[in-house]
């Protein structure tokens, strides 16, 4: 049973440029939920997948955009990077009905200078 | 807003010792608190899930308490191991329309042989 997959796993890329980020749940999980990891900090919660909708988001502006497809599989779009959204981008997966635990995929390390 | 506060300062203990790490949380308490170990440029793997109505979950050298009262959770890692070297985050969660996990800083456990 493959769990959480992303990729790319490691892509560099300069101010004003976009990016997504793909990721593959767990079988049988139908949430997907992003987060943002800085060198040194806890991951931080962008927005959460369920049912091809955003369900919810955190403090992220609006270059930072996702999608859901049928299959469960969800993209991470950032537009106009900037030098601060350097970090490892982590994609999560569970079940929606229970205790919250979550499945990590390995992340996407994005660079941009 | 729900803050989490955990030791940002790093853990060093003999091997063989008893590690014990704090997470603080403000507000209302959460339907679980769940601990996940991230080792460096890996996802984060779940390790325990402790609900609110539970005083103490084990897992093999593993011990998580919870009291709502102080509103804190420590985690215990007995008879510790340079493998059990990595960073140590906690997420609670809470449920009524926040369906989602949110996790501190973490705390980075050194074992020294």
């Amino acid at each position: 049973d493959a769990g959480v997959t992303q990729s790319p796993t490691h892509l560099i890329k300069t101010r004003g440029q976009q990016v997504t980020l793909r990721c593959s749940p767990k079988s049988g999980h139908d949430t997907v939920s992003w987060y943002q990891q800085a060198l040194g900090q806890g991951p931080q919660f962008i927005f959460q997948y369920y049912e091809e909708e955003e369900r919810q988001r955190g403090n992220f502006p609006d270059r930072f955009s996702g999608h859901q497809f049928p299959n469960y599989s969800s993209e991470l779009n950032v537009n106009a990077l900037l030098l601060g959204d350097s970090a490892l981008y982590l994609c999560a997966s569970s079940h929606d009905i229970g205790t919250g635990e979550l499945f990590f995929g390995e992340g996407s390390r994005l660079t941009v200078l | 807003s729900q803050k989490i506060e955990q030791n940002s300062e790093a853990l060093n203990i003999q091997e063989g010792k008893t590690a014990t790490l704090t997470c603080n949380y403000t507000n209302y308490s959460p339907a679980y608190l769940q601990w996940y170990r991230q080792d460096p440029g890996r996802g984060p793997v779940f390790l325990l899930l402790i609900r609110e109505n539970e005083k103490e979950k084990r897992k093999e050298r593993l011990k998580v308490t919870f009291d709502t009262t102080l509103k804190q959770s420590l985690f215990h890692i007995t008879a510790s191991q340079p493998a059990d070297s990595a960073t140590y985050l906690c997420a609670p969660f809470w449920t009524g329309g926040y369906q989602k996990v949110t996790f501190g800083t973490g705390t980075k456990l050194q074992v020294i042989p």
